[in-house]
């Protein structure tokens, strides 16, 4: 079956540091991934998108790489801020836009 | 402020009873897609419509059923609701039929606690 998979526990990190977070997945083929940041009660924001043939993108403070063998993206928030804190989305697109479960970040002052 | 607007915000309704959650996509948008996200499920696709056809049909139950109108706005019936249907319950909307890699734009979502 198909999964997302996204670091299971919470990230907290200290602010100006890097946070990095994992999305997995298997019998997908994605040609397109994208990352979305939830704040709680609210609906998903979008914020970045990676094609299958782009090994990384760049938003600001934000990265996003794209390994296709690996089947996994890495995103990355540098010099963090506590405005940071939220929950990412990993989402991939095969005839719906599919969401991993989130990785929660909180980013202490 | 994404463009699309949900209501109601907030509901509270007993089991048993039925519910009308209703949709206005950003203006223009063609598509519309309805999630459930609850604690223990993370965001799920129900259905998403274009221009007024079904387009994608995810693990939407029998009990919950959606249409989208010639003015583009949607709804989503839930029914003979259950204790495990409170859930926040979202509409997105985007122009193109959900090709890969098309952005799309959540609004706030419902609050549905069935009591």
């Amino acid at each position: 079956s198909q999964k997302i998979e996204q670091n299971s526990e919470a990230l907290n990190i200290q602010e100006g540091k890097t946070a990095t977070l994992t999305c997995n997945y298997t019998n997908y083929s994605p040609a397109y991934l994208q990352w979305y940041r939830q704040d709680p009660g609210r609906g998903p924001v979008f914020l970045l998108l990676i094609r299958e043939n782009e090994k990384e993108k760049r938003k600001e403070r934000l990265k996003v790489t794209f390994d296709t063998t690996l089947k996994q993206s890495l995103f990355h928030i540098t010099a963090s801020q506590p405005a940071d804190s939220a929950t990412y989305l990993c989402a991939l697109y095969d005839y719906k836009l599919s969401f991993g479960a989130g990785t929660t970040v909180t980013v202490r002052a | 402020d994404s463009g699309v607007t949900q209501t109601p915000k907030h509901l509270i309704t007993a089991t048993g009873q039925r519910v009308t959650l209703r949709c206005s996509p950003r203006s223009g948008d063609l598509s519309v897609y309805w999630y459930q996200q609850s604690l223990d499920q993370g965001l799920q696709f129900l259905i998403q419509y274009y221009n007024g056809e079904e387009r994608a049909k995810g693990n939407i139950l029998e009990r919950f059923s959606a249409q989208q109108f010639p003015d583009l706005h949607s709804e989503l019936n839930l029914s003979s609701l259950e204790l495990g249907d409170s859930a926040l319950y979202f509409c997105a909307s985007s122009v193109k039929q959900g090709e890969a890699g098309n952005t799309i734009y959540f609004g706030e979502g419902s609050w549905l606690t069935v009591v």
